[in-house]
């Protein structure tokens, strides 16, 4: 069973650095065409895709936000861990992680988030 | 990257049919069969339905139908119930193995 929880800071200030963290279970990065994405949604809006992180390190960012976001993963510790610089009130939102399975060298997958965490609220004030 | 479009509200009666859209453009939506619906229930996580364009995930009622023309794809309830009262959204892959999610679209019934 594939389970995934995001944690990190509930309140951070503008201008910090906010660092989240997904830990999950029921499979592995290493294993290919694995990928673990972030997505947000602030309050009464839209989902918003920010950045995922595939199974041979490869990473991809929304084109909006690459300049402040940097995915990694610990594959020993199971995570994958987002950083997202000069935070503002507006990046105020639900954060989420997500396991996806591409479609790679011909096999078919979902190329869909399904399974999600729970989600994380950030609130960015001072 | 395109902004995809939906529109923000659709209601209908129990029983009824309810067809929700989803415009993008020829680089994501109209460029690739990965289109993806999730259900979002208030306070909850998103839960995926669709996938491939018209593929459900097991344990997904087949009330649930996707389809897509061109750079429109469209989300389908057949048979609404009131479990089916909630916000869907619509995500397209746009190329070089990134995403893009839409507007969600809430659903009355």
């Amino acid at each position: 069973q594939i389970t995934l929880k995001e944690s990190g800071p509930t309140l951070v200030k503008p201008t910090q650095t906010l660092t989240l963290t997904c830990t999950f279970s029921g499979f592995s990065l290493r294993n290919s065409r694995v990928g673990v994405g972030w997505i947000r949604q602030p309050p009464g809006q839209a989902l918003e895709w920010l950045a995922l992180f595939y199974w041979d390190d490869d990473r991809r960012y929304s084109p909006s936000l690459r300049h402040r976001l940097t995915i990694i993963a610990d594959t020993s510790k199971n995570q994958v861990v987002l950083t997202m610089t000069n935070m503002d009130p507006v990046d105020t939102a639900t954060y989420y992680c997500a396991h996806i399975m591409i479609t790679y060298g011909g096999v078919p997958e979902k190329d869909a988030f399904d399974i999600w965490g729970q989600g994380t609220e950030v609130t960015v004030s001072s | 990257q395109s902004d995809l479009t939906q529109p923000r509200s659709v209601s209908g009666s129990p029983g009824q049919s309810v067809t929700i859209s989803c415009t993008g453009t020829s680089s994501d939506v109209g460029g690739y069969d990965y289109v993806s619906w999730y259900q979002q229930h208030p306070g909850k996580a998103p839960k995926l339905i669709i996938y491939d364009v018209s593929k459900r995930p097991s344990g997904v009622p087949d009330r649930f139908s996707g389809s897509k023309s061109g750079n429109t794809a469209s989300l389908t309830i057949s048979g609404l119930q009131a479990e089916d009262e909630a916000d869907y959204h619509c995500c397209s892959y746009a190329g070089s193995y990134s995403f893009v999610f839409v507007t969600g679209t809430k659903v009355t019934v």
